[in-house]
């Protein structure tokens, strides 16, 4: 256990339903994460919040939405996804937003979109 | 955006040959650091780089910061098949700015 626990571990919905993904951290950290990690391509980072203040947003589309209600918590609100959004979802931590400082991974979100 | 080379994407060894991944950037970097992700797992860091010309060893995983510091490598002497996986760097290029993945290297052993 790395000490960041995601759910649900996999999801399947439909392109017209809402859906939320939930990470939680029992580290103390200060900086969460969300990534994208698709077949081929090299993991995509799509959100930072450092204490619960979003401090990186890489164009990621609307249809993503983020919420960070305390430092222990990152959620990922989905809604009217596309079947190329089907990803591993990976949640991360990190003691500060700070480009030294490791990644702690969750297990990830399998999602896949029909 | 910048964009990190990792070679090879893939690599087949016999259990017991050696293995090496390189990581390339044509932008000086700021340090670099390396995870793995076993087959169904999620990425687990493994060491970071930040000094010119350092080398680190884990066991029989040894990592080199090239002293342009636009290049490393990690090698793993007499793989095992507990070594299967994806080895991924991630580098930040200056100041406070987000990890840069590679696409890694996907390693299979043969035993």
């Amino acid at each position: 256990e790395t000490g960041v626990t995601q759910t649900p571990r996999h999801l399947v919905m439909g392109m017209t339903n809402k859906k939320s993904l939930k990470c939680e951290q029992h580290l103390g950290h200060n900086a969460m994460y969300w990534y994208k990690q698709s077949a081929k391509k090299p993991l995509e980072l799509m959100f930072v919040y450092s204490l619960e203040e979003r401090v990186e947003n890489n164009s990621v589309p609307s249809r993503f939405s983020p919420e960070c209600p305390n430092s222990s918590h990152l959620f990922l609100h989905l809604h009217t996804l596309q079947p190329e959004d089907s990803a591993l979802y990976l949640c991360a931590s990190s003691q500060s937003w700070d480009s030294n400082e490791k990644l702690f991974f969750g297990s990830g979100t399998q999602l896949s979109v029909l | 955006g910048q964009q990190v080379m990792q070679i090879p994407q893939y690599q087949h060894v016999q259990e017991g040959e050696d293995f090496t991944t390189y990581c390339n950037s044509s932008t000086t970097l700021s340090n670099i650091q390396w995870y793995k992700q076993r087959p169904g797992g999620h990425p687990v860091f493994l060491i970071q780089l930040v000094k010119s010309g350092e080398v680190k060893k884990q066991k029989r995983l040894t990592f080199q910061f090239g002293e342009a510091k636009k290049n490393s490598s990690l090698h793993i002497t007499a793989t095992q098949t507990t070594d299967v996986g994806t080895y991924f760097c991630a580098v930040t290029y200056s100041g406070n700015t987000p990890l840069v993945f590679g696409k890694g290297t996907r390693l299979s052993v043969i035993a």
